[in-house]
This record gives C-alpha cells, structure tokens and sequence, in this order.
C-alpha cells in the first residue's frame, strides 16, 4: 500500500485566499483524522471521522476551517479565508480503529 | 478535558548516552502509544501498551505503562545520532479519543 496520501506537499498563498488540503486514507481504514502542528502548539487533533461521519470538530479553530469525507478514500479540510496564523504542516492520518495512525507526510502551508 | 503531559520538553545527549522521555495523563487511560518524528518528517507509531505494569522492549528501547495506567516512559539505552527526532506520546481515554502529549525533541551530540 502506498501509504496515506496528501497534496499539496507545500503551500504558499496570500492572506484571504481559499486553501484546500487533500488526503486519501489507507484502503481499508475506517478513522480518518486531521491535525495541525506548529512549533507553539505541538500536534492539535482538527477534527476526525469515523466511517466518513465527522465525530469530533471541537478541534477546527473556526469558522473559516471545514472538512468533508465524502466517500472511504478522499477527505478534504479547507480554509476560507486563510490568515497567517494558519501557518502550519496538517498532517492527515488514518487508522483501521483506535489502533495506530498511519500518518501522511504533511502539507506545508505559509500564509503571506 | 483529558490532558497528556510529557517531560522533558527538550534533551540533548552525548551519543552513547542513555535518555528517558516520561509522560503523565490526568486521566486514566485505555492504552498508549509512542510515535517519533523525524526532523521534516511525520510521526511513525512505535509502539501501543495497553496492560496495566506492561513493559515492552525494542532494541536499545523499552517503554513501560504504569501500574495505575496513567503515565509511561520511553528509554533509550546507549543513544545513536540515528534516534535523533521528537518522541510523542498519546493517550487513549475512556472516550475512545487519542490525545497527543507535547513531545520531548531528542538531539545527539556525536
């Protein structure tokens, strides 16, 4: 298996603009999660799913941040209007159940 | 809300030496796991204990849950420059949720 999947790998936008990270989960795995680190704050859970059902989103810090899991493979988390305080890697990791997390190699994001 | 402490924040070792990263839950936990990250990389699970005094070993490392299954370590004997990272651990409460500790960065002096 190819691993868990993200794109883009680096991001550089301005202030204002509509970022949008994508993930594709190990096949199989039924928990899908979304964090956010930073040198301040460490790794912060965003949110996660379970069966593509979003079961826990006091993790997303507003309004400007959403995500969707439509089907079993494909989740994305977005952030309208980006502000450079969401400078950050988001990490997206998957799990078979409360087991391990496969975690995928990041998406850089800087916010000018 | 519950809240995974790890200590220290920060070691540097002299390679060869040995090095210990603790961690406390405020809570009782179901079980724990360690990830490291690489520098520029992601975390990568380590390890998962679930049973209350459990002692695993990997290599130079052995990791321990505790009796009252609210805090474990990670020791490393005899560190090498190659277990240079950030060492996390997470907890599994009775909610089911993984809550990451804060990390403790890992630097080897060669």
């Amino acid at each position: 298996d190819a691993g868990v999947i993200q794109s883009p790998r680096h991001e550089v936008t301005e202030m204002g603009q509509e970022v949008t990270l994508r993930c594709k989960p190990i096949s199989g795995h039924n928990s899908l999660f979304w964090y956010r680190q930073t040198m301040m704050r460490g790794l912060e859970l965003l949110i996660y799913f379970n069966n593509n059902v979003p079961i826990d989103d006091s993790g997303m810090p507003e309004d400007r941040f959403s995500a969707k899991m439509p089907n079993a493979s494909f989740s994305t988390l977005k952030i309208q209007p980006s502000e450079p305080r969401d400078s950050a890697v988001y990490f997206c990791a998957s799990s078979s159940t409360i087991g391990e997390l496969f975690f995928g190699e990041g998406s850089r994001l800087t916010v000018l | 809300g519950q809240q995974v402490m790890q200590i220290p924040q920060y070691q540097h070792v002299q390679e060869g030496e040995d090095f210990t990263t603790y961690c406390n839950s405020s809570t009782t936990l179901s079980n724990i796991q360690w990830y490291k990250q690489r520098p520029g990389g992601h975390p990568v699970f380590l390890i998962q204990l679930v049973k209350s005094g459990e002692v695993k070993k990997q290599k130079r490392l052995t990791f321990q849950f505790g009796e009252a299954k609210k805090n474990s370590s990670l020791h490393i004997t005899a560190t090498q420059t190659t277990d240079v990272g950030t060492y996390f651990c997470a907890g599994v409460g009775s909610a089911r949720q993984l809550t990451f500790g804060s990390g403790t960065q890992l630097t080897v002096l060669p």
